[in-house]
C-alpha cells in the first residue's frame, strides 16, 4: 500500500497570502496524483488531476506541481471561501490511498 | 442537475447489516467507474470500494474486504454498498464517488452516516 504523507498538517495563514502544502508518497506515483478541498460538512472536491490538471471549474489561483514521489499544492492568493482541508490521493494502484490532509485555517 | 443522491445509512448494531444506495442523475451513469470513499468522525478520507462501469471489476480496500459487497444496476442508474458483519470501527460518513477517467472522483454524493453502535 502506498502512504501519503501531507505536511504541515495545519496551515495558519490570512486572506492573500500564498499557501504552499505538501505531499509526499513512499514510493512513486508518477504523476497520479490529485487534490481535493473539503469543507465542513461537504463532500470533498476535486481540484487538481494528474499533478497539475486543473478540474472543471477550478480557479486558477489553485496550481499543482510535481511527479515520483513528491507533489505540492499551491493556492496562490487565499480568499476567504479556500480556508478548508486539503487532501491529496493517488490512484498508481490498489488501494488507492489518501493522505492525512492539511487544513488551512486563518 | 448533475449529482449522486444518497440513501440508506442509520445506527446498527455490531455484527449487522446496512445497505446504502445512490442514485446517479444529469448524466449517462453507465459510462463511469465508481467508488465508495468513507470518513470516520473527525478523521480523514478512507477509499473502500471501486466498482467497474460495467459492474463487473470490483476492488476492496483490506479493511472491509469479504464484509462489504459493491454493485450497481444501470438500468436504474443506482449505486450500492450492501454492509455485513459491521464492527464499530466502520462508523463513519460514506460518500458514493464518480470516476472522472481514471479513479479521481469528479462527482460526489452527501454522504450518509453510518453509526455502528450497541
Amino acid at each position: 500500500e502506498i502512504v501519503l504523507t501531507q505536511s504541515p498538517a495545519t496551515l495558519s495563514l490570512s486572506p492573500g497570502e500564498r499557501a504552499t502544502l505538501s505531499c509526499r508518497a513512499s514510493q512513486s506515483v508518477g504523476r497520479y496524483l490529485a487534490w481535493y478541498q473539503q469543507k465542513p460538512g461537504q463532500a470533498p472536491r476535486l481540484l487538481i488531476y494528474d499533478a497539475s490538471n486543473r478540474a472543471t471549474g477550478i480557479p486558477a489561483r489553485f496550481s499543482g506541481s510535481g511527479s515520483g514521489a513528491d507533489f505540492t499544492l499551491t493556492i496562490s492568493s487565499l480568499e476567504p471561501e479556500d480556508f478548508a482541508v486539503y487532501y491529496c490521493q493517488h490512484r498508481s494502484s490498489w488501494p488507492l490511498t489518501f493522505g492525512g490532509g492539511t487544513k488551512v485555517e486563518v | 442537475e448533475v449529482e449522486l443522491l444518497q440513501s440508506g445509512g442509520g445506527v446498527v448494531q455490531p455484527g449487522g447489516s446496512l445497505r446504502l444506495s445512490c442514485a446517479a442523475s444529469g448524466f449517462s451513469f453507465s459510462g463511469y467507474d465508481t467508488s465508495w470513499v468513507r470518513q470516520a468522525p473527525g478523521k480523514g478520507l478512507e477509499w473502500v470500494a471501486a466498482l467497474s462501469a460495467s459492474g463487473t471489476g470490483t476492488t476492496y480496500a483490506d479493511s472491509v474486504k469479504d464484509r462489504f459487497t459493491v454493485s450497481r444496476d444501470n438500468s436504474k442508474n443506482t449505486l450500492y454498498l450492501q454492509m455485513d458483519s459491521l464492527r464499530a470501527d466502520d462508523t463513519a460518513v460514506y460518500y458514493c464517488a464518480k470516476a472522472k477517467p481514471y479513479w479521481y472522483f469528479d462527482l460526489w454524493g452527501r454522504g450518509t452516516l453510518v453509526t455502528v453502535s450497541s
